[in-house]
């Protein structure tokens, strides 16, 4: 199957704090790929849709000042995670479609963020 | 609205137990019935894709069926490395984006 790579893996900083997470389709181009926040024991919940050379359209209730996405190139996303909070401590996973948004995705590691 | 739900929402077996999980699900023009298999601190792992009603696939232990309501993960003879949380996700309609259920964590004991 395709390859997404996400990093960090883990990832502790400050309160008050920006961290950036980067996610890259290995082996494929990906014009839409998606960032997801996860709970613990609870399922994927869709943040965004990130859109190369276009600005990312966000789900309702996400504050896309707080969570900036940038979609530079075909095989690049980031997410910074601005003015990190302790409640913003959780697991980001970020997706991508070979195929483009209307076929199997594939996942990144994940980033488990943890704000002190 | 697509709709997706899983059951049961845990489940612990013996080794070689057979069971199946169950994934419900409501959508307008199912477009893909995706299974996932995710570990503790990890990112899903993709399994299948299902387009169409009656289709089948399988892969070591599992298969996976669909139906025009629902889908059905069947684990046969399952060894502790199968305990993980299996995801079921639908892509309906126009959406670009998966549906996803909230999963079933599975546990195989020997």
């Amino acid at each position: 199957g395709a390859v997404v790579s996400q990093h960090p893996s883990r990832v502790i900083c400050k309160s008050g704090t920006s961290v950036k997470i980067e996610c890259r389709s290995l082996d494929f181009q990906a014009t839409t790929m998606f960032w997801y926040r996860q709970f613990p024991k609870q399922s994927l919940m869709l943040m965004a849709t990130s859109n190369e050379g276009s600005k990312a359209t966000y789900e309702q209730g996400v504050e896309k000042d707080k969570f900036l996405i940038n979609h530079a190139s075909l095989t690049l996303s980031t997410l910074t995670v601005t003015s990190a909070h302790p409640e913003d401590s959780s697991f980001y996973i970020c997706s991508a479609s070979p195929g483009g948004g209307g076929t199997e995705a594939f996942f990144g590691q994940g980033t488990r963020l943890t704000v002190v | 609205e697509d709709q997706v739900t899983q059951s049961p929402e845990a489940l612990r077996l013996q080794e070689g137990e057979s069971s199946s999980l169950n994934c419900s699900y409501t959508v307008s023009g199912l477009r893909g019935l995706f299974w996932y298999r995710q570990d503790p601190g990890k990112g899903p792992e993709f399994l299948f894709t299902l387009y169409s009603a009656g289709e089948e696939k399988e892969k070591e232990r599992l298969k996976a069926t669909l139906t025009k309501k629902e889908s059905f993960l069947h684990i046969t003879a399952p060894k502790p490395e199968d305990s993980a949380t299996y995801l079921c996700a639908v892509l309906g309609g126009t959406a670009s984006k998966l549906t996803f259920g909230t999963g079933t964590r599975l546990q195989v004991t020997l």
